[in-house]
This record gives C-alpha cells, sequence and structure tokens, in this order.
C-alpha cells in the first residue's frame, strides 16, 4: 500500500542553523513529490514539487528538496533558517493510475529558537 | 488573481446539526477537493469533483457529501454532526483534475466545532 512518512513528528532548530526535514515514501512507481507548507491559521503553500528529471528541485523560500530513489526519500533542506519559517510541514505523493490521488504524510512542526 | 475562498472560516455546531461549507476556486481552476485536517489523523481526503462531477472519494461516511456547480464552486455538507467532526475543513482547487500530479491551492479553511 502507499503511504508517506515523516519521521520527525517535531523540530526545534535555532535561528540561522540549517534544517532538514525527512519524508520517506513506499510507492511501487515513480512517484510525483510535493511539500507543502502550512502556516498558523492558514492553508497549505506549495513549497516545490519534483516530477522528473533532476532529483534535486529549488523552490520559494529558500527551500530545495532532493528525490533519492534507491532511499524513497524526498527530503526537504534549507541552509540557514529563518524565524518565519515556523510552520507546519508536509510531504506528499502523488499516486497515478486510476485511483489518482495525493497521499499525505503526518506533517513536521517546525519551530525555530532566536 | 484571487485566491481559493471558503466560507465560514469559523464555526460552532451542536450534535446533530449539519453544516454547508463552501469553496470559490481559483478563478479558470474546475477541479476542488476537500480534506479534514485533524491533530491525530492530518490530511484525509474527502473527495474530489472535477466539472461538477465527483471523480474521487475518500473513506468517509455518507454523512459527508459534496456538490460542484457550473462555476465550478463546491459546497460540503456534514449531516447528524459528531463531536469527532471537529476539525479544519480544507478546499483545494487545481486546474486540472486528477489528483496525482496536480499542484493544489489551498484555501484557509473552515474551522468547524461541534460542541
Amino acid at each position: 500500500a502507499q503511504s508517506v512518512t515523516q519521521p520527525d513528528i517535531h523540530i526545534t532548530v535555532s535561528e540561522g542553523a540549517s534544517l532538514e526535514l525527512r519524508c520517506n515514501y513506499s510507492y511501487g512507481a515513480t512517484p510525483y513529490l510535493f511539500w507543502y507548507v502550512q502556516s498558523p491559521g492558514q492553508g497549505l503553500q506549495l513549497l516545490l514539487k519534483y516530477f522528473s528529471g533532476d532529483t534535486l528541485v529549488q523552490g520559494i523560500k529558500g527551500f530545495e528538496a532532493e528525490f533519492k530513489r534507491s532511499q524513497s526519500s524526498f527530503n526537504l533542506r534549507k541552509p540557514s533558517v529563518h524565524w518565519s519559517d515556523a510552520a507546519e510541514y508536509f510531504c506528499a505523493v502523488g499516486v497515478a493510475g486510476n485511483n489518482r490521488k495525493l497521499i499525505w504524510g503526518l506533517g513536521t512542526s517546525l519551530a525555530v529558537n532566536p | 488573481k484571487a485566491g481559493v475562498t471558503q466560507t465560514p472560516r469559523y464555526l460552532i455546531k451542536t450534535r446533530g446539526q449539519q453544516v454547508t461549507l463552501s469553496c470559490s476556486p481559483i478563478s479558470g481552476h474546475r477541479s476542488v477537493s476537500w480534506y479534514q485536517q485533524t491533530p491525530g489523523q492530518g490530511l484525509q481526503f474527502l473527495f474530489e469533483y472535477f466539472s461538477e462531477t465527483q471523480r474521487n472519494k475518500g473513506n468517509f461516511p455518507g454523512r459527508f457529501s459534496g456538490r460542484q456547480f457550473s462555476n465550478s464552486r463546491s459546497e460540503m455538507n456534514v449531516s447528524t454532526l459528531e463531536l469527532g467532526d471537529s476539525a479544519l475543513y480544507l478546499c483545494a482547487s487545481s486546474d486540472r483534475g486528477g489528483g496525482g500530479a496536480n499542484v493544489l491551492t489551498f484555501g484557509a479553511g473552515s474551522r468547524l466545532t461541534v460542541l
């Protein structure tokens, strides 16, 4: 069965520190991969996506993610975190075919210390 | 371009009542998806509509229903509310149907509290 795992429920980093949020998926084919961010009281906003091609993708707000097929991972990174990055981050996998849909991870809550 | 608009933003109901939530997608988007978000369950897919047709449905009881109008606006209805229906209901629109490869634009959500 398809699934998405975000192993870290909550992460706290200091402002200016680097960040890596993990995402692992289970899917039989090459998936469509997404990272969304949700600020408090808001809906979700797309950070970046991977469909094909270069496995390192750049997104908005200085975020990037790398697709590693051998590890079934799509980890999100940022070299220097800003206080405004405090939010909930969701990884999602797009499933193609007749039952096409998005499968979501449970999210990682990011806190940023000043 | 206006974003996805959800109304109402907040509402309080009592058990047994029903509720209707509205979603206006981005102009030109014909696909609308609905999600239920709770702290313990994350984002749970409710259903997706494309050009007034339900294209996909999640694992929710029949108390949860939806529809889409010819102008792509969508409504979802929950009847006979239960305490467990308290959640943030998110609507997302896309310019294509199909779910898997779609980039979704989300509204800010409707926060439902059932007492």
